[in-house]
Order: structure tokens, then C-alpha cells, then sequence
């Protein structure tokens, strides 16, 4: 099984600035993912966080809106830069450790006003 | 794209009452997976189906697949209050290794 920790777990930010939303595995996996689950919603896939190479994006997503870091196996962070109300979400981290099973963080809950 | 589809959107239910959720599915799939999710917070692992089984047991849980209908079923039996959450299926992601694509979730509600 994975542990995974998502700092920070809530925040309130004004329109047009960024946030970034750490995400910590207590061990090392390959397999890093970033969902957002708007209000009421079922999550969606933002990215997944490669080490070493640059996120894979979904459809929808860019990177310069969300850019993800991964230095290591263990660690990742996400950005949601110029922030508008529609950003407003939870955003979670997933580490897949087989092909069957996933875990995810408790998520970050973001409101934009 | 969101694939999988639930439902019913809401149920309501007494303690003691079984609960059924139905997802279906558009695409083929390896294995299909249900989450549980209290109070928008993280998911929880419940259950996992491979495409090649027909039903599952865990607990108070039964999962059933039928890949010719693209759809599973998720019964929680004997409920209990502590069983209201929001409920997801999801199917393994094409395009992304391990990655998920989610249903849009069922949320229940377990009186006392």
C-alpha cells in the first residue's frame, strides 16, 4: 500500500494569482497522477507526472496552466496558475502501483473568488 | 472523456436496506474498479473487478460484471449509516498506464 500526504489540504485565493499543491508518497512509485473534481463532479484526469520528463496531458489541459513538477519518485507538486473561479476544485494526486490498484491523496480543496 | 456512467444519481436508503449502483461503460476494459468517496475527500479502494470475472465478493460488497452490456453493479448489503459516501466506478484509462477514467458517481444516504 501507498500513504500519500497533499499539502496544503485547503485554500482560498484570489482571481489571477497561482497556487501549487504539493503531493508526497512514502515510497517510491512510477505511476503519479493528478485528477480535479469540480464541485459535484466525478474526477477527471489532469496529467500524468512523469520522473525525469515532462507531464503527459490530457485533453483540455495545458501545461502552462498546469504545470507539474516530479524530481523524484516520491514527490510531486502541481500549479494552477492564473487562477479564475472556474479553477475552484478538489484537486487529487493518485500513485498507481500495479495496474490494479491505485491510491489516492486526501485532496486539496481549492476555492477561487 | 468520462466513461463511466452511474446510477442512480442519488439514493436514499434505511440502515439495514441493501443498496445497488449500476455503472456502464463505453469501451473495453482490463479490469473495472469501485471507489468511495466521504465528503469530497480522498477515495478509498473498494473493489476490483477483471474483465474476465463475473462477480466479486468483499465483505458486505458484491460487485458483478457484464462486458457484454458494458455495465457493472456495486450491492452493498445490511447498510449502515457510516455507508453514506459518494460512489464511483472507473475503468482502467487507454491512453494513460494506470491512470483511471471515472464515472460520475453515486451518492447514498444511509439513515439511521
Amino acid at each position: 500500500s501507498a500513504v500519500i500526504s497533499q499539502k496544503p489540504s485547503r485554500d482560498i485565493c484570489q482571481r489571477g494569482t497561482s497556487l501549487t499543491i504539493q503531493c508526497q508518497v512514502d515510497s517510491q512509485v512510477t505511476m503519479m497522477f493528478w485528477y480535479r473534481q469540480q464541485p459535484g463532479q466525478s474526477l477527471t484526469l489532469i496529467a500524468t507526472a512523469n520522473q525525469g520528463s515532462e507531464a503527459t496531458y490530457e485533453s483540455g489541459f495545458v501545461i502552462d496552466k498546469f504545470p507539474i513538477s516530479r524530481p523524484n519518485l516520491t514527490f510531486s507538486t502541481l500549479t494552477v496558475s492564473n487562477m479564475s473561479p472556474e479553477d475552484s476544485s478538489i484537486y487529487l494526486c493518485s500513485v498507481g502501483l500495479s495496474s490494479e490498484t491505485q491510491y489516492f491523496g486526501p485532496g486539496t480543496r481549492l476555492l477561487v473568488l | 472523456s468520462q466513461q463511466g456512467e452511474e446510477d442512480p444519481q442519488a439514493l436514499s436508503i434505511q440502515e439495514g436496506e441493501n443498496a445497488t449502483m449500476n455503472c456502464s461503460y463505453k469501451t473495453s476494459i482490463n479490469n473495472l474498479q469501485w471507489y468511495r468517496q466521504n465528503s469530497g475527500r480522498g477515495l478509498v479502494h473498494l473493489i476490483l473487478i477483471r474483465s474476465n470475472e463475473r462477480e466479486k465478493h468483499s465483505g458486505r460488497l458484491r460487485v458483478t460484471l457484464d462486458t457484454s452490456k458494458k455495465s457493472s453493479s456495486l450491492l452493498i448489503t445490511a447498510s449502515r449509516a457510516a455507508d453514506t459516501a459518494s460512489y464511483f466506478c472507473a475503468t482502467d484509462y487507454s491512453n494513460s498506464g494506470y491512470a483511471l477514467n471515472f464515472g460520475k458517481g453515486t451518492s447514498l444516504l444511509v439513515t439511521p
